[in-house]
């Protein structure tokens, strides 16, 4: 069946310019993540959803970081007025119910000038 | 101090060898342990898995976790050319949050 899908792919954007990622999760899957995974590190917890519920955003970095996953399925990051340390791969993974293992999709890489 | 400490690596080794990847962990608390691999710009994608001290093994593959240590290690018998990537271990101490280690860059050589 399909994965999880992330888009896009690759976003270059001008240093204070807003961005929206998006995260297509694998259907059924209640839990969804993201992280944040600089070069040459592992990825960094950010935010948790089960179903729309966000559960646990202790690893947003600030307040400028937002997400949301309105019905359930699909969830956006979104990164108002970004800054130059935003630039980053950012990471979705789902799970499925009962399960701790997580399924990752491609990553958006995140370039900001 | 990192809850996770994983040497970065690179390890180098010739096709058909034995390799060792290890990390070790400060919170005697995480109870789930898993390994991923994540090949250039992909995700990473689940290799192992495993709740209890001991041995896990699944192919060439095999995990062992000593909770007593506070180490867990993965194995990887007749390495091939395709195991080049970078491997991460992962920890999860209940619940959902789960914290990655930093990656060991392996390389196979044909």
């Amino acid at each position: 069946g399909a994965g999880v899908s992330q888009s896009p792919r690759y976003k270059v954007a001008k240093r204070g310019q807003d961005v929206a990622l998006r995260c297509d999760p694998i259907s059924g899957h209640v839990s969804l993540f993201w992280y944040q995974q600089a070069l040459g590190q592992g990825p960094e917890f950010l935010t948790y959803f089960q179903n729309e519920a966000q559960l646990d955003k202790s690893g947003l970095p600030s307040d400028r970081f937002f997400a949301e996953r309105p019905e359930g399925s699909v969830s956006t990051l979104k990164i108002q007025r970004t800054q130059q340390e935003d630039s980053a791969v950012y990471l979705c993974a789902s799970s499925p119910p009962r399960e701790e293992t997580q399924y990752f999709g491609p990553g958006t890489r995140l370039l900001v000038l | 101090q990192k809850e996770v400490e994983q040497d970065p690596g690179p390890l180098s080794v010739p096709e058909g060898a034995i390799v060792s990847l290890n990390c070790t962990y400060s919170n005697s608390a995480f109870q789930y342990f898993m390994w991923y691999r994540q090949y250039s710009r992909k995700g990473p994608e689940l290799l192992m898995y495993t709740y209890s001290s001991g041995n896990k093994e699944d192919g060439r593959f095999t995990a062992q976790v000593d909770k007593s240590s506070k180490y867990i290690s993965l194995f990887i018998r007749d390495s091939q050319p395709s195991d080049s990537a970078t491997y991460l271990c992962a920890m999860i101490r209940g619940g959902f949050k789960t914290i990655f280690g930093a990656g060991t860059r392996l390389f196979v050589k044909a």
